[in-house]
C-alpha cells in the first residue's frame, strides 16, 4: 500500500464553522506533512510532524490546528477561516526525517472553499 | 536557505518532440532533488529523485534528469512528448539533514497534437 488517503475530497465551510481534514497512511512512515496550494502556485509547507511530534510550524495562523493522534493519522482542524484560506490542502508522508528518507508521498488533496 | 528556480512557467511542445524543463537550485551543500508531476485537481506524483548516487536519474513515464553540480541544475527531459504529459511539473529540493521540501514555481506543459 503506497497511498496517502485524504478525506473529504471537497469541503465548503462558512467562516464561523469548525471542520477537520483527515489524512491517513499505512506505509509505516514516521514523518507527515500539511501543505497548502493556491491556484497556479506551488505547494507551501504548513506543518511537519516527526514521530508524532510537531517539528515544523511555518508561522501558520492559529485558526489552523494540526493534530497527530498516532503514526498513521494526521488531522488539520479548521476554525474561523477566511475566504483567502480557500485552497487545495495536501497531506504527505515520508519514511522519516533527514538522510535518505527523502521522497514525500502525497495524497490527492482536499479542495477547501470558505464562504 | 535552500531555494529552487524553474525557468519558464509555461512550456508548449508538439507531440513527439523533446520535453525539456529547467530547474536550478541554491543550497550550501548538495541537496536531495526531486521532480513531481501534478494533473488537474490531483495531488503530486513523484517522477524521479536524486539522492547523491548516479547523476543521471531515470524516472517513470520515460522521464529522466541529470544532476550537474557545477551548474547547480537538475533539468528534466523526455525524448518524445505524449498528450498525457500535459500537466504541471514541480522541481523540489530537500537538504540532507532536514524535513523541509521546498518547491519551485512550477512549469505547466502543454502538448500540441
Amino acid at each position: 500500500d503506497t497511498e496517502v488517503t485524504q478525506t473529504p475530497k471537497h469541503l465548503v465551510m462558512g467562516m464561523t464553522n469548525k471542520k477537520s481534514l483527515k489524512c491517513e497512511q499505512h506505509m509505516g512512515h514516521r514523518a507527515m506533512y500539511w501543505y497548502k496550494q493556491k491556484a497556479k502556485k506551488p505547494p507551501e509547507l504548513m506543518f511537519v510532524y516527526s514521530y508524532e511530534k510537531l517539528s515544523i510550524n511555518e508561522s501558520v495562523p492559529s485558526r489552523f490546528s494540526p493534530e497527530c493522534p498516532n503514526s498513521s493519522l494526521l488531522n488539520l482542524h479548521l476554525h474561523a477561516l477566511q475566504p483567502e484560506d480557500s485552497a487545495l490542502y495536501l497531506c504527505a508522508s515520508s519514511t522519516g526525517t533527514g538522510g535518505r528518507s527523502t521522497e514525500a508521498f502525497f495524497g490527492q488533496g482536499t479542495r477547501l472553499t470558505v464562504v | 536557505a535552500q531555494s529552487v528556480t524553474q525557468l519558464g512557467s509555461h512550456v508548449s511542445v508538439s507531440e513527439g518532440a523533446l520535453v525539456l524543463l529547467r530547474c536550478n537550485y541554491s543550497s550550501s551543500v548538495p541537496p536531495y532533488l526531486f521532480w513531481y508531476v501534478q494533473y488537474p485537481n490531483q495531488g503530486l506524483q513523484l517522477l524521479l529523485k536524486y539522492t547523491s548516487a548516479a547523476t543521471l536519474v531515470k524516472g517513470i513515464n520515460g522521464f529522466e534528469a541529470e544532476f550537474k553540480k557545477s551548474e547547480t541544475s537538475f533539468h528534466l527531459t523526455k525524448p518524445s512528448a505524449h498528450m498525457s504529459d500535459a500537466a504541471e511539473y514541480f522541481c523540489a529540493v530537500k537538504e540532507a539533514a532536514g524535513n523541509k521540501l521546498t518547491f519551485g514555481g512550477g512549469t505547466r506543459v502543454l502538448v500540441k497534437p
